[in-house]
């Protein structure tokens, strides 16, 4: 089975500065990879997915994530964190019949 | 734009209660999932339907069992509440092929006393 690891389950910026959030995945075939955020008292909403077509790919809210195969890797990065950017960030890889194997979550804190 | 809609966000029930949790999708997606989230443990999936009347068992199943009549439907019973499914339990749906995103509804935090 396939599997995802987020390092950090906190992590910590101030307004204006660099958010990276990582995430490597366990595959044996290419992988189909998501990021998604999720708001306090809300669900998850996707911010990128990763398809194989580019491997850098743009998301809503300014986010990004790149695809690097030798590193197993699919790292989220914004390159100036607002006051809103404040949630949960879940990676997720797919496997078969479109389900989702989630990592724990990363939970962003942003400081003024 | 997709809308997954859950029935309750807010649910209290006595251990020993059948509890069921309803889940609607208006975007003719194929594949239905309910996943329970807890801290620390991330998202857990406990089953999934790719078609009316089908359903998979994911990584938790226990204790869990699902209906899906209708493509727009997919319900979660809990057949004999206990408090360790005290959890906030959240669905979402997705079409057909490994490389389709996953909408969720806004979720239901179920306490089970």
């Amino acid at each position: 089975a396939q599997s995802v690891t987020q390092l950090g389950s906190h992590v910590s910026v101030s307004e204006g500065a660099l958010v990276l959030l990582r995430c490597n995945y366990s595959s044996s075939v290419p992988p189909y990879l998501f990021w998604y955020v999720q708001y306090p008292n809300q669900g998850l909403q996707l911010l990128l997915k990763y398809t194989s077509a580019a491997t850098l790919v743009k998301g809503i809210n300014g986010f990004e994530a790149e695809f690097k195969k030798s590193e197993t890797s699919f790292h989220l990065t914004k390159p100036s964190a607002h006051m809103s950017d404040a949630a949960e960030y879940f990676c997720a890889v797919s496997e078969r019949y479109s389900t989702l194997t989630f990592g724990k979550g990363t939970m962003l804190l942003v400081s003024p | 734009d997709v809308k997954v809609t859950q029935s309750s966000r807010y649910l209290v029930k006595r251990t020993g209660e059948k509890v069921f949790l309803e889940c609607v999708q208006d975007m003719d997606h194929e594949n239905m999932f309910w996943y329970r989230q807890d801290p620390g443990l991330g998202l857990r999936l406990i089953y999934f339907s790719y078609d009316v009347k089908m359903k998979e068992k994911g990584d938790i199943p226990e204790g869990y069992s699902v209906s899906r009549e209708k493509k727009e439907r997919f319900s979660l019973i809990l057949e004999s509440a206990s408090t360790n499914q005290t959890s906030m339990y959240l669905c979402a749906s997705g079409g057909a092929g490994t490389n389709q995103p996953q909408h969720f509804g806004d979720g239901t935090r179920l306490s089970i006393l």
